[in-house]
């Protein structure tokens, strides 16, 4: 049992290149999410999924995409990197949305955009 | 505005000595409250979760406390490991639609021998 994997550990990207930061989880979960986490801040939500084919904004979403074709699989997508994206990703996911039950986090990306 | 606040920002101890970490939230409408472990480099590791009704939990050497009329928790350690060296976040939930989550910037903790 993998838990929540994401690939790659680390990256480097010029301004205006696009990638595609991947995560799975391999626990059935249907709740999955996505955080940035930068100096000094707590961790912002940038887009949610409550299961395959529905996926919704957090609070940070500008210059992201998500998809949930499966439920093991929830890809985060840089459309034209920015300078401001510069942080640690972290993936997570949750049996179902409900408030109590425990999330897990994979072990994040490092990514800077120079 | 919901917010969680960590006190202190950073924190050095000796091993074996005990630490307590303060987390202070405006969160409204409350549902629970949760500690976590980041170590370096990893991905958050949940310690406690604790709703309403709960004042105390603990898992191990960790205790958390949960006053939830003054709007208060605390974690507390004790004994200290160099293992324990690492951030400890403090995440409270929002009963709203969404279920949102509202993230401490952490307490970073540096035991040394």
């Amino acid at each position: 049992n993998a838990g929540v994997t994401q690939t790659p550990k680390f990256q480097v990207l010029k301004t205006g290149q696009s990638m595609t930061l991947q995560c799975a989880q391999d626990m059935n979960h249907e709740y999955m999410s996505w955080y940035r986490q930068d100096p000094g801040m707590g961790l912002r939500l940038i887009h949610y999924s409550v299961g395959a084919g529905i996926t919704d904004q957090g609070e940070v979403p500008n210059g992201y995409n998500v998809s949930r074709s499966t439920t093991e699989d929830f890809p985060l997508r840089l459309l034209s990197a920015a300078p401001s994206q510069t942080s640690v990703y972290f993936c997570a996911s949750s049996y179902s949305n409900s408030l109590n039950y425990e999330q897990y986090f994979g072990p994040g990306t490092r990514l800077t955009v120079t | 505005k919901n917010q969680v606040e960590q006190s202190p920002q950073s924190l050095i101890i000796l091993e074996g000595k005990n630490c307590t970490l303060q987390c202070n939230y405006t969160v409204s409408p409350f549902s629970n409250l949760r500690w976590y472990k980041q170590d370096t480099g990893r991905g958050p590791v949940s310690l406690t979760i604790m709703t309403f009704s709960e004042n105390t939990k603990s898992n191990g050497r960790y205790t958390a406390t949960l006053d939830a009329d003054t709007k208060q928790s605390s974690l507390h350690i004790t004994a200290s490991q160099l293992s324990d060296s690492a951030s400890y976040i403090c995440v409270v939930s929002a009963r709203v639609v969404g279920n949102k989550l509202v993230f401490g910037a952490g307490t970073i903790l540096r035991v040394k021998s």
